[in-house]
């Protein structure tokens, strides 16, 4: 079956770093892939998405590339805020486009 | 105000004793889900609905039902819970085509069977 790996958190970052956050996936056919973020005592919401191998996702200075040659889809932004502090959670389709697999989740802490 | 309602937002309850958590979207959504969440697992999809009375089984459908009588409503109901039902449960809900689009959650319902 589908599944997501993230790495582990929590990433502690000081205000204005650069950050990565990695997520590798296995799947079978052509999944779309998203990233989720969840502030302190909210639910889940959609920070960006690519539904095609070489696709950019971006918003809010994230940014993610659909890689099938490494099944990968990173998450990167040049220059954290206080207000970036989350988890953040990496997610796939199925091929029916009808079931969303997660990973785990990271957690991000971003210190002034 | 487009969102999704859950209810309750917290639950404490005894093993055994059948329990609705209601969940409610007024964006006029064809698809709807439910996921929990658990600590280093992430979410994980219990039921999801294609549309009125569509349904069929996620990743962890045991111990849970589900019913879709109507586009706005999805029950999560869990007949006789059990303590490794103890978690936060989300629904979220998006436009045609499922999962493949921006999925709009909840704000989450934290369970917990003694």
């Amino acid at each position: 079956g589908n599944s997501v790996t993230q790495m582990e958190g929590p990433v502690t970052l000081s205000e204005e770093a650069f950050l990565t956050i990695n997520c590798t996936y296995t799947a079978t056919g052509y999944p779309s892939l998203f990233w989720y973020v969840q502030y302190p005592g909210e639910g889940l919401q959609l920070l960006l998405k690519a539904t095609k191998a070489d696709d950019k996702g971006s918003n809010k200075g994230f940014e993610a590339t659909y890689r099938k040659e490494t099944t990968s889809f990173h998450l990167e932004k040049g220059s954290v805020q206080v207000s970036d502090s989350a988890v953040y959670f990496c997610a796939l389709t199925n091929n029916a486009g009808n079931m969303l697999t997660f990973g785990g989740g990271t957690r991000l802490m971003v210190k002034p | 105000e487009a969102q999704v309602t859950q209810n309750p937002r917290y639950l404490i309850t005894v093993t055994g004793k059948k329990l609705t958590v209601t969940c409610s979207q007024n964006m006029n959504h064809e698809y709807m889900s439910w996921y929990r969440q658990d600590p280093g697992l992430g979410l994980r999809q219990i039921y999801y609905s294609m549309n009125v009375e569509v349904t069929d089984k996620g990743d962890v459908p045991e111990g849970y039902k589900v019913s879709r009588k109507e586009k706005r409503n999805f029950p999560l109901i869990l007949e006789s819970p059990s303590p490794n039902q103890t978690s936060l449960y989300f629904c979220a809900s998006s436009r045609t085509g499922g999962a493949s689009y921006e999925q709009f959650f909840g704000p989450g319902t934290r369970l917990t069977v003694l």
